[in-house]
């Protein structure tokens, strides 16, 4: 039982370019969301997706765009990278309730953009 | 607005001595309080929720709807309790939740 999978864990870019975080969970959850990690702001949600063809804006969405492909799969693409969005990235997937259940994070990507 | 404050950035303390990590929210209605914990290269895991009303790795924290807080609080620090702690918000049961800033609790020997 992997979990939930993010690929790739280390990237390094340069302004401009494109890439692709892929994300895949395991455990049949509803809601997958993509957030990023930066030193003294705490995780900030970027997106997320309550349910397989739906998706919303968190509370940084610029820059970024989603794909929730189908109930297993959710990826986050930097269309065009900039220095600003050298983050840490995590995936995480849960029920629809947290109340009721975990929230699941992947181990993270590493992303350097240059 | 859902907010989410952990006033340390970084809070140091001795093994054997009793540490609480502080955490206050701002919500209007009533909150799912979430502590996380990432440990120094895993990945981020829940620790307790308040709903649970749960100990967990001798740490326990009581929502104070009063004081709108939600202290993470151990009689006895150990040195594997050194991680990056994060307070968490679900507002009226929403998928989403709003993390704090965190804060970095390292255990001296």
């Amino acid at each position: 039982n992997a979990g939930v999978t993010q690929t790739p864990k280390f990237q390094v870019l340069k302004t401009g370019q494109s890439m692709t975080l892929q994300c895949a969970q395991d455990m049949n959850h509803n809601s997958m969301y993509w957030y990023r990690q930066d030193p003294g702001m705490g995780l900030r949600l970027i997106y997320y997706s309550a349910s397989e063809g739906t998706t919303d804006k968190g509370e940084v969405p610029n820059g970024y765009n989603v794909s929730r492909l189908n109930k297993r799969e959710f990826s986050l693409r930097l269309e065009s990278a900039a220095p600003s969005q050298t983050s840490v990235y995590f995936c995480a997937s849960s029920e629809r309730r947290p109340l009721h259940n975990t929230i699941y994070f992947g181990e993270g990507s590493w992303l350097t953009v240059v | 607005a859902q907010r989410v404050t952990q006033p340390e950035k970084l809070l140091s303390v001795f093994k054997g001595a009793p540490v609480e990590l502080k955490c206050n929210y701002s919500y209007s209605g009533s909150p799912e309080l979430f502590w996380y914990v990432q440990y120094s290269r895993q990945r981020l895991q829940l620790l307790l929720r308040h709903i649970s009303r749960e100990s967990i790795k001798g740490f326990t924290a009581d929502l104070n709807k009063g004081e709108t807080s939600f202290h993470l609080k151990k009689p006895f620090a150990q040195e594997e309790d050194s991680a990056m702690y994060y307070c968490a918000l679900s507002p009226g049961g929403s998928e989403k939740l709003v993390f704090g800033k965190g804060t970095k609790l390292t255990v001296n020997p």
